[in-house]
């Protein structure tokens, strides 16, 4: 299985609104990545757990709250977003041992901040 | 500072013709070297990626890419495309034990019949 999964695909919310973004990977990756994609440019990276333990942020506002509850599943909370936060969320995964870093990236969950 | 600097914004080739999309990368040491494409509204894939050893990689869907130190490129290459190969791609890279992958800014391939 070398699957990421990502829920919802699509997700409307407003700007007083509280939602979560899921993620899901059962390769063993001891590594989950959260970015955020604008259209027509490359993925940014907002976060990156290794062990379950946060170990990069890259700077993201505090309306972003991530989660990694276990081995498998990354979870992003969103709160009082704004409607510059609408993108294309992405989560990864990758070993973190070793040479090998590729990642593996999910189809992504569309966000609309209305 | 890494970088990666794809210098075509898109591409526009006939189905059958052959591709090349270009990449140049700056980094002080050996670098961990990816290519990946992403279809509309889609997650990315991983076509190949360089560490070390064979300078020419061979990925998946029929693209290969070469590596040159001297000329700090790692070109994409298919000898004839497919309508489906359609999409974004991205070339990117990393180093040893970081978990940072930096991505070119992408160079959009349009397909005509």
């Amino acid at each position: 299985d070398t699957e990421v999964t990502q829920t919802p695909k699509h997700l409307v919310m407003g700007m007083t609104n509280k939602k979560s973004l899921k993620c899901e990977q059962h390769m063993g990756h001891r590594a989950m990545y959260w970015y955020k994609q604008k259209a027509k440019k490359p993925p940014e990276l907002m976060f990156v757990y290794s062990y379950e333990k946060l170990s990069i942020n890259e700077s993201v506002p505090s309306r972003f709250s991530p989660e990694c509850p276990n081995s498998s599943l990354l979870n992003l909370h969103l709160h009082a977003l704004q409607p510059e936060d609408s993108a294309l969320y992405l989560c990864a995964s990758s070993h973190n041992t070793g040479s090998s870093y590729e990642q593996y990236f999910g189809p992504g969950t569309r966000l609309t901040v209305t | 500072a890494q970088s990666v600097t794809q210098p075509d914004i898109h591409i526009t080739v006939s189905e059958g013709a052959s591709l090349e999309l270009r990449c140049n990368y700056s980094y002080g040491a050996t670098p961990y070297l990816f290519w990946y494409v992403q279809s509309p509204g889609q997650g990315l894939q991983l076509l190949l990626k360089y560490f070390s050893g064979d300078t020419l990689v061979q990925g998946i869907k029929g693209f290969e890419a070469e590596f040159k130190r001297s000329q700090s490129s790692f070109n994409l290459r298919k000898p004839s495309v497919h309508w489906s190969d359609a999409a974004e791609y991205f070339c990117a890279v990393g180093r040893t034990g970081g978990f940072k992958t930096i991505f070119g800014a992408g160079t959009r391939l349009f397909v005509k019949a």
